[in-house]
């Protein structure tokens, strides 16, 4: 069975901190996908990011980066220079892909972390 | 562009009323559907999904049912709600790399 925790159900930092918020998952697939999302107040998710199992290259977007670690099955998320307008509650999840074909929507997530930044 | 509508955006209803939340998806044919769940501080749950017109898998025994009579239209029902189906429940779409969700529905049950 799949399993995502992200042990960190609030964090709460001032405007220009970075922030990395942790998520470790489980799953017994050799191929498989995460995503982040962000929900903002008004409840609709935002989709930020995908990456495979098999490429662990890290990526930069911006003020955002994540960190793939296969060997600690962590999946990181960094936000350099926070903005109020970053406050969210931010969602971490995994798909599993047979034959590397994956299906987004079928996603086990974590529980989130509210993240506040304050002015 | 694809757009995907929920409605509505909130409800209350009483405990052994009926339940019917409607998601329809715009600028794509045949994508896969999903319901959501998400509990209070919780993360989101997957209720159903659907890869086709009345083709639907239950992920989680419950009170509640999945239709999806047309290609991009799909319907989340129950017979007579109880307390614990209160959440927020959100519909969404998928191609094969993304997801795209749409704007909830916070359900009460009372």
């Amino acid at each position: 069975a799949q399993k995502v925790t992200q042990a960190q159900t609030e964090i709460s930092v001032v405007e220009k901190e970075d922030v990395t918020l942790d998520c470790v998952y489980e799953t017994r697939d050799t191929t498989y996908y995460l995503f982040w999302y962000k929900q903002p107040p008004s409840g609709e998710l935002v989709f930020l990011i995908r990456r495979n199992s098999f490429d662990e290259q890290n990526e930069i977007s911006g003020r955002y980066s994540w960190n793939f670690q296969k060997s600690t099955s962590s999946f990181n998320f960094t936000i350099t220079a926070s903005q109020v307008v970053d406050s969210a509650v931010y969602f971490c999840a995994l798909s599993e892909a047979p034959e590397r074909v994956t299906n987004a929507g079928k996603s086990t997530f974590g529980d989130g972390t509210t993240l506040t930044v304050k002015p | 562009s694809q757009t995907i509508h929920q409605w509505p955006a909130t409800l209350v209803q009483p405990v052994g009323s009926p339940l019917s939340l409607e998601c329809t998806v715009e600028g794509t044919s045949n994508p896969n559907l999903y319901w959501y769940r998400q509990a209070a501080g919780r993360g989101l749950q997957l209720l159903f999904y659907s890869v086709g017109i009345g083709q639907i898998s239950s992920e989680v025994p419950q009170n509640l049912s999945a239709s999806r009579p047309q290609d991009r239209q799909f319907i989340l029902s129950s017979k007579k709600l109880l307390l614990s189906d209160s959440g927020f429940y959100l519909c969404a779409w998928s191609n094969r790399d993304e997801a795209f969700f749409g704007q909830g529905t916070r359900l009460t049950v009372v």
